[in-house]
């Protein structure tokens, strides 16, 4: 059964350093998410993305972040310069057009 | 503002037993809702969705009512077993369609003892 799946499944930087979450979608979808969920809390949306552009942002996704689909088949998140409230548990998910958003096993992101 | 809450942050059952789960959201506009499963460790895992022209859908041993009326959600699980030992997750949307920004709710823990 294809998934999505992410890299690193956990990284560890040191507070100012940019991240870089790397996400393989299911390759026939077209809509593609960032999430995030801290430790004990919610899952958190953070981006969407179709069509080689963000079509929805939450307001923790500021001028911090930036998504990138460089190629056809990874779609990343960048974190320009991390701070502690950033550590988090990250999911990349995708969707076919209409279809159910499938989630990835997540990066654990730690930031020191 | 919209938020999607869970009454019960944690659920003890007996393996065999069946469980329900609920979940009250606020945005009367949320016309899908879907459950997740979440494992330790791992991402969400779809359980099931409902639409909100719907009242009940039921998938193999899981069962998802929606109340409109009262903007209630609850996912039964029948005969549940050490396996669903999970957090469980209710989302929801506005839009009529299923893809677009999710909206989650806190999570129950079911532990499920054998």
């Amino acid at each position: 059964e294809p998934e999505v799946t992410q890299t690193p499944s956990h990284q560890v930087t040191q507070m100012g350093q940019e991240v870089i979450l790397r996400c393989v979608p299911i390759s026939n979808h077209l809509y593609f998410y960032w999430y995030r969920q801290i430790l004990g809390q919610k899952v958190e949306f953070l981006v969407s993305f179709y069509n080689n552009e963000i079509s929805e942002k939450s307001e923790i996704f500021d001028d911090q972040f930036s998504v990138e689909r460089p190629d056809g088949s990874n779609f990343t998140l960048k974190i320009r310069s991390t701070k502690l409230e950033d550590s988090a548990m990250y999911f990349c998910a995708s969707s076919e057009a209409g279809g159910l958003q499938y989630f990835g096993p997540g990066t654990r992101l730690t930031v020191t | 503002g919209e938020s999607v809450g869970l009454h019960l942050p944690t659920l003890s059952v007996q393996e065999g037993d069946n469980s329900i789960i609920n979940c009250a959201y606020s945005n009367s506009a949320s016309d899908y809702f879907i459950w997740y499963k979440q494992e330790s460790g791992k991402g969400p895992q779809f359980i099931i969705d409902i639409r909100s022209n719907m009242d009940k859908r039921q998938g193999q041993r899981v069962t998802v009512l929606l109340n409109k009326t009262v903007k209630h959600l609850s996912l039964q699980i029948a005969a549940t077993q050490p396996g669903d030992s999970a957090v469980y997750f209710c989302a929801e949307k506005r839009g009529g369609t299923s893809y677009g920004k999710l909206t989650f709710g806190q999570g129950t823990i079911l532990t499920v003892h054998p």
